[in-house]
């Protein structure tokens, strides 16, 4: 069975480039969440989709990020402009879910996208 | 900021003897999640605990949630090499139905 599917798996790129990372959730899962990973600060919640819809973006860190899910199978986390301090890896993960944050099922990760702004 | 501490940030251990890793949260959880992410890889889910003192176990796994539903263990017996990682625990807090992970305990594992 295929995975939750991240494109791409490296990016270098200079600041103030516009920078789209895509990731098709598991098939069947409407439980969306894209994270980014630090050293300094772990991993973090940006923002998560039930349904396609939007639940809840308090984790997105500034309006230079958005996130869109037009459909089941693909969505996609924008930065624009990006800043070196965007350097992360950031992953995407995909769960069944009623949407109701409290009856959160496993989540399936995908193998992340190495961002680096230079 | 973080509000799930893990505890210790890094462990070294020698192939055989036990690990434990800590997660402690200032407000009740409803649930925590349990997920280990090997180097360069990316995290995978082992196990969710829900109710309050629950207990789990996975072969050399034992997980538990603590009574008061903000803190958690992971007990790794007779550790191997192929446990080598870090541990994350995930949870909701109740407070504001966030899901917050703790920033990992880094396994290392000696010959």
């Amino acid at each position: 069975d295929a995975g939750v599917i991240q494109s791409p798996r490296h990016e270098v790129t200079e600041m103030g480039q516009e920078v789209t990372l895509r990731c098709k959730p598991i098939s069947g899962h409407n439980s969306l969440f894209w994270y980014r990973q630090t050293m300094m600060r772990g991993l973090e919640l940006l923002i998560y989709f039930n349904n396609n819809v939007p639940i809840d973006d308090s984790g997105m860190p500034e309006d230079r990020f958005s996130a869109k899910m037009p459909n089941a199978s693909f969505s996609t986390l924008k930065i624009q402009p990006s800043e070196p301090r965007d350097s992360a890896v950031y992953f995407c993960a995909s769960s069944t879910g009623t949407g109701d944050i409290r009856s959160n099922q496993p989540q399936h990760f995908g193998d992340g996208t190495r961002l680096s702004i230079l | 900021g973080q509000q799930v501490m893990q505890i210790p940030q890094y462990q070294h251990v020698q192939e055989g003897e036990d690990f434990t890793t800590y997660c402690n949260s200032s407000t009740t959880l409803s649930n925590i999640q349990w997920y280990k992410q090997r180097p360069g890889g990316h995290p995978v889910f082992l196990i969710q605990l829900v109710k309050s003192g629950e207990v789990k176990k996975q072969k050399r796994l034992t997980f538990q949630f603590g009574e008061a539903k903000k803190n958690s263990s992971l007990h790794i017996t007779a550790t191997q090499t192929t446990d080598v990682g870090t541990y994350f625990c995930a949870g909701v807090r109740n407070r504001d139905d966030k899901i917050i992970f703790g920033k990992g305990t880094r396994l290392h594992i000696l010959p």
